[in-house]
């Protein structure tokens, strides 16, 4: 089956702790993307990156980190710098060469608590 | 002004009734449009994409695209109450490979 994983589902981080949430996609797609959504609100964005070894940062970049040394994976550290980090974490993917437009399909989500 | 605005609702209506949810949005370029179903505690999952100006239907649900007055909307016909949940709209310009996210609408389609 083809998708979009993310893991853990459940994170837990202790104050000035780094965390890594994990998203692995076997779409082929050639952009992937990180989201935080807080309750009651939409999704903002924080990294996206359209090819391996390239990432430019979104709206809410300050305070997190990212790789993209392969095409299936685009790991987002939460680092201790992130005052208020807890939140419900979005990975997603697009294809945007394959005639679809840029729509992006969302892995389960990782839902990250500061103790 | 927000770049996507959508009305937070709740929308209540009854089962078997036609739901209207609205998004409008501010960049005129703008080239690409999502709706996305999201129930509690779940990810977003695209339902519906539109890229011209009309309609377009998919089963139950049809999206309806006016980029003359940066507006875009949803029917849902014959709502049940699995259709509860919060509906995102998208927004996006295909060369910016981004998109821009309304807060949503929660639907509560009730009994």
């Amino acid at each position: 089956d083809g998708g979009i994983t993310q893991s853990p589902k459940y994170l837990f981080r202790k104050e000035g702790q780094n965390v890594t949430l994990s998203c692995e996609q076997n779409l082929n797609h050639d952009a992937m993307y990180w989201y935080r959504q807080d309750p009651g609100q939409g999704l903002r964005l924080i990294y996206y990156s359209q090819i391996v070894n390239d990432f430019q940062k979104g709206d809410i970049a300050e305070g997190y980190s990212v790789s993209r040394e392969k095409k299936e994976s685009f790991p987002l550290t939460v680092t201790s710098a992130q005052k208020n980090p807890t939140a419900f974490y979005l990975c997603a993917s697009s294809a945007p060469r394959d005639g679809r437009g840029n729509e992006q399909f969302f892995g389960p989500g990782t839902r990250l608590t500061v103790l | 002004q927000k770049e996507v605005e959508q009305n937070s609702g709740p929308l209540s209506v009854p089962e078997g009734a036609i739901a209207s949810l609205n998004c409008t949005y501010s960049d005129r370029g703008s080239q690409s449009f999502f709706w996305y179903r999201q129930y509690s505690g779940k990810s977003p999952e695209l339902i519906m994409s539109i890229y011209s100006n009309g309609d377009k239907e998919d089963g139950r649900f049809t999206a309806q695209l006016n980029k003359a007055s940066q507006y875009v909307s949803l029917l849902i016909r014959d709502s049940q109450p699995s259709d509860s949940a919060t509906y995102l709209c998208a927004v996006g310009r295909i060369s910016y490979n981004k998109l821009i996210f309304g807060a949503g609408t929660r639907l509560a389609v009730h009994p």
